[in-house]
């Protein structure tokens, strides 16, 4: 069974600084996918970014990257610029090829401080 | 709105009693995924459908919990006989069940109480 795992239950961080979420997963599997998604206080939870397994360049969105360590079954989430509204729970998943349930991790509480 | 949408948003219940939560995915997404989420912890898998077939369940499904998709369309999901253990966030995603991005896109869930 894969399992995700989320070292850090908290962060903080002033706005316009940057911070790297930690993300480690266990899989015997060769093709899969990893996502970071954002839950924000009392809001549903969006897509910030996602990284095919077989890709080894790592993925981009604005603001936010990851680095993808395969070897390591290491995938960190780094926040360029933090604003007020990167405030959220963030969760590590992975998901198996095949578009399958995602295995989530238990998250990361960011708070952007002023 | 062409988002996922679930209702109720809240549901307080007594133990013992049964709860039917609602999820009405995107129209054109044939996969459909119930989660349950408790506070402090990621999301859990629960179940989830192509089209009107259960593909698969999680043992988190105990025999109190049905969920169906009759039509391939909207998702329900029972609780029979609830117990205070219950009590969580119930989410649902919906998703295409091929393309380049595999993303779930998720409604803002059915917080269930049971006092």
């Amino acid at each position: 069974a894969q399992t995700v795992t989320q070292s850090q239950p908290e962060m903080s961080v002033q706005d316009a600084e940057t911070v790297t979420l930690s993300c480690t997963y266990d899989t015997s599997e060769n093709n899969y996918y990893l996502f970071w998604y954002k839950q924000p206080p009392s809001r549903q939870m969006i897509l910030v970014i996602r990284q095919e397994a077989y890709k080894q360049q790592n993925a981009t969105e604005n603001r936010f990257s990851v680095n993808f360590q395969k070897a390591a079954k290491s995938f960190s989430l780094k926040i360029s610029d933090s604003q007020l509204g990167d405030t959220a729970m963030y969760f590590c998943a992975f998901m198996m090829a095949g578009n399958t349930p995602l295995v989530f991790g238990k998250g990361t509480r960011l708070s952007v401080i002023a | 709105d062409t988002g996922v949408s679930q209702n109720p948003r809240h549901k307080i219940t007594k133990r013992g009693q049964n709860v039917t939560f609602r999820c009405d995915p995107i129209s054109e997404h044939n996969r459909l995924y119930w989660y349950r989420q408790t506070l402090g912890q990621g999301p859990e898998f629960l179940t989830y459908f192509q089209n009107e077939a259960q593909l698969e369940k999680s043992r988190l499904l105990s025999d109190r919990f049905s969920a169906e998709r009759p039509k391939g369309s909207f998702s329900t999901l029972e609780i029979q006989r609830t117990e205070q253990g219950d009590s969580a966030m119930y989410l649902c995603a919906s998703s295409p069940q091929r393309g380049p991005h595999y993303e779930q896109y998720f409604g803002p869930g059915t917080r269930l109480t049971v006092t």
